[in-house]
């Protein structure tokens, strides 16, 4: 799988949106580009995925560059909530294993 | 609650000791995975099943580690002899194995390890 680099962490002020960056500049055709985020104490929790399309869902929207060589995380209003560590991760669909990476650590600050 | 679930949620134990912790994938789901987390770091594979059999292992699998799925269901993860290393969250996933697509994992709380 291709490796990513995301910035260590990252702040954001409530109620606004959180752009989460992502590089993977190895990318191959036919691996897909899949967030997720762990809440402190819990386990990984799936946010979305993308191959070359953006992507929308009730949590996050996910913009891929169209050389799929970078993409962005948009949590469009931020809660304490959303405060997190969020990986991106990327694979083939059929991959058996997720290697996580260190990811992104988002705090949401009142 | 039809998530996955892990007990114990919590191990302390001393090195040397044996541990074992048990995983129950969601009903319907017929891949299990484990992954181990220590400190600061994202989760790290370990192993997964298809059903009862176990089809991959990771290196960071050793000898002192072995799991189980007997009847494609719960699975078990045992650690032989401890050692303080080995103190890190264990994770356990499940999905559907849907042989040409997208398999989303869900995760369970994990749980934490301490050797001390």
């Amino acid at each position: 799988d291709a490796k990513t680099t995301q910035p260590p962490s990252m702040d954001c002020a409530e109620g606004r949106a959180a752009n989460l960056p992502c590089n993977h500049s190895t990318i191959s055709g036919n691996e897909y580009v899949y967030w997720y985020r762990q809440i402190h104490s819990q386990g990984p929790q799936y946010i979305i995925h993308g191959l070359k399309n953006n992507e929308t869902n009730e949590m996050a929207s996910l913009i891929i560059t169209e050389d799929r060589k970078s993409s962005t995380l948009i949590l469009p209003h931020a809660t304490l909530r959303d405060t997190a560590v969020y990986y991106c991760i990327v694979r083939v669909a059929w991959a058996n294993n997720l290697f996580f990476g260190t990811g992104t650590r988002l705090t949401v600050i009142p | 609650d039809t998530g996955v679930s892990q007990d114990p949620r919590h191990k302390i134990t001393k090195r040397g000791q044996n541990v074992t912790f048990r995983c129950d994938p969601i009903s319907e789901h017929n891949r299990l995975y484990w992954y181990r987390q220590t400190l600061g770091q994202g989760p790290e594979f370990l192993t997964y099943f298809q059903n009862e059999a176990q089809l991959e292992k990771s290196r960071l699998l050793s000898d002192r580690f072995s799991a189980e799925r007997p009847k494609g269901s719960f699975s078990t993860l045992e650690i032989q002899r401890t050692e303080q290393g080995d103190s890190a969250m264990y994770l356990c996933a499940s999905s559907l194995g849907l042989a040409d697509g997208y398999n989303e994992q869900f995760f369970g709380p994990g749980t934490r390890l301490t050797v001390l």
